[in-house]
């Protein structure tokens, strides 16, 4: 089956300090790979995605790169903000004749302290 | 515009009995996701809706979940007696349809079965 594991948190960092969340996918099939995140008090959001091998997802500095060799899709940041804190899921999909239903992984909470 | 709206936001009911939860997709999304989210873990699918029908329902626990979307745009997730292993909040998503990637998220249901 397909799954997804990622970093356990909590994480907890300073602000401007470099930020790496690991995840690794077993998938049954050529997947899509995301990565959501959940702000306090608000839903699940897109952040980026990458749909083959070696692309780059990018959005507001993060980055994620789709690591077919490793089944990797590891979420990096350079300069971390308070305003980052917030809870992040990597997911992967596989579309099956229209049916692309995500499968995520248990999260990672981070906390940017001033 | 507006996104997707899920109610009620929260859902306080005794064992045994059976709830109703609402997901309005955003207008034009042909498809829609249930998923069930317990507390500390990320999100699972629960069902996936293209148009009016179900075509994928194998994330349903067991047939006392069901769900509807009878016009291919707003859809109910029905519980009958419900179960205390049942207190999750439900997430509801909607995207354009195969091939669009991106799943937009309400804000979800907290249900909390007593």
């Amino acid at each position: 089956g397909n799954s997804v594991t990622q970093m356990e948190g909590p994480v907890t960092l300073s602000e401007e300090a470099f930020l790496t969340i690991n995840c690794t996918y077993t998938a049954t099939g050529y997947p899509s790979l995301f990565w959501y995140v959940q702000y306090p008090g608000e839903g699940l959001q897109l952040l980026l995605k990458a749909t083959k091998a070696d692309d780059k997802g990018s959005n507001k500095g993060f980055e994620a790169t789709y690591r077919k060799e490793t089944t990797s899709f590891h979420l990096e940041k350079g300069s971390v903000q308070v305003s980052d804190s917030a809870v992040y899921f990597c997911a992967l999909m596989i579309s099956n004749f229209g049916n692309e239903k995500l499968t995520f992984g248990t999260g990672t909470r981070l906390t940017i302290i001033p | 515009g507006a996104g997707v709206s899920q109610t009620p936001s929260n859902k306080v009911t005794e064992k045994g009995k059976y709830v109703e939860l609402r997901c309005d997709p955003i207008s034009g999304h042909t498809a829609l996701y249930w998923y069930r989210q317990s507390l500390g873990q990320g999100p699972e699918f629960l069902i996936y809706f293209q148009g009016t029908g179900a075509a994928d329902d194998s994330g349903l626990p067991n047939d006392r979940f069901f769900a509807v979307r009878p016009e291919g745009s707003v859809s109910t997730l029905k519980i009958q007696r419900t179960e205390r292993g049942d207190s999750a909040v439900y997430l509801c998503a909607s995207s354009l349809g195969p091939g669009s990637y991106e799943q937009y998220f309400g804000p979800g249901t907290r249900l909390t079965v007593t």
